[in-house]
């Protein structure tokens, strides 16, 4: 089964500066999805970036970047010139993309941003 | 575009009762997911329905938990009886299509306290 795995369950950053979120997930696929969620008080998750397992190039999506390393099974998040309202727990998910839908999440990293 | 919709926002109960969830997902959605998130944990995914019918509830205690989606769009989650470590929130989503190109729309989910 595959797992994520993300090891700081709290980071805390001024605003303005730069964060990096760690993740690992463990599969034995070749071809997958890896994505990014953000989790507000309001509880709503919402998609930040996603990147496919075949594309050498990593996602960006304005403020926020992935570093995607396959043979090490990495996929972390940086997010640049943070913001108040970027604080929120920040989930890590894998998809196998063959069938089975459903995302597979870490257990999240509470985001802290110090004005 | 109207969003997932979910309700209740908050539910208490105690144990041995039951107890009812119910969601109605974006407009024209095809499949509709049910994650349980324990506190301090990423959600997990309990059941996913493509129109009327199930796709996965491999994760699903189905001892005590029952899901259905009989028109293809809103669904309820039922749980009975309640144990004290159903105690978590239950977030519904939503996805036009099967598979992770498509995006995931969550609701604001239903936090559930078992006593």
């Amino acid at each position: 089964a595959q797992t994520v795995t993300q090891s700081q369950p709290e980071m805390s950053v001024q605003e303005a500066e730069t964060v990096t979120l760690s993740c690992t997930y463990d599969t034995s696929e070749s071809d997958y999805y890896l994505f990014w969620y953000k989790q507000p008080p309001s509880r709503q998750m919402i998609l930040v970036i996603r990147q496919e397992a075949y594309k050498q190039q990593n996602a960006t999506e304005n403020r926020f970047s992935v570093n995607f390393q396959k043979a090490a099974k990495s996929f972390s998040l940086k997010i640049s010139d943070s913001q108040l309202g970027d604080a929120a727990m920040y989930f890590c998910a894998y998809n196998s993309g063959g069938g089975a839908d459903g995302l597979t999440f870490g257990k999240g990293t509470h985001l802290i941003i110090q004005p | 575009e109207a969003g997932v919709a979910q309700s209740p926002r908050y539910k208490i109960i105690e144990k041995r009762q039951s107890v009812a969830f119910w969601c109605n997902p974006i407009s024209g959605h095809a499949t509709l997911y049910w994650y349980q998130q324990i506190l301090g944990q990423g959600p997990k995914l309990l059941i996913q329905f493509q129109n009327n019918g199930v796709v996965d509830d491999s994760q699903l205690p189905k001892d005590r938990f029952s899901a259905e989606r009989l028109k293809g769009v809103d669904s309820t989650l039922k749980i009975q009886p309640a144990k004290l470590e159903d105690s978590a929130v239950y977030l519904c989503a939503s996805s036009s299509l099967r598979g992770p190109n498509s995006p995931l729309h969550f609701g604001n989910g239903t936090r559930l306290t078992v006593t």
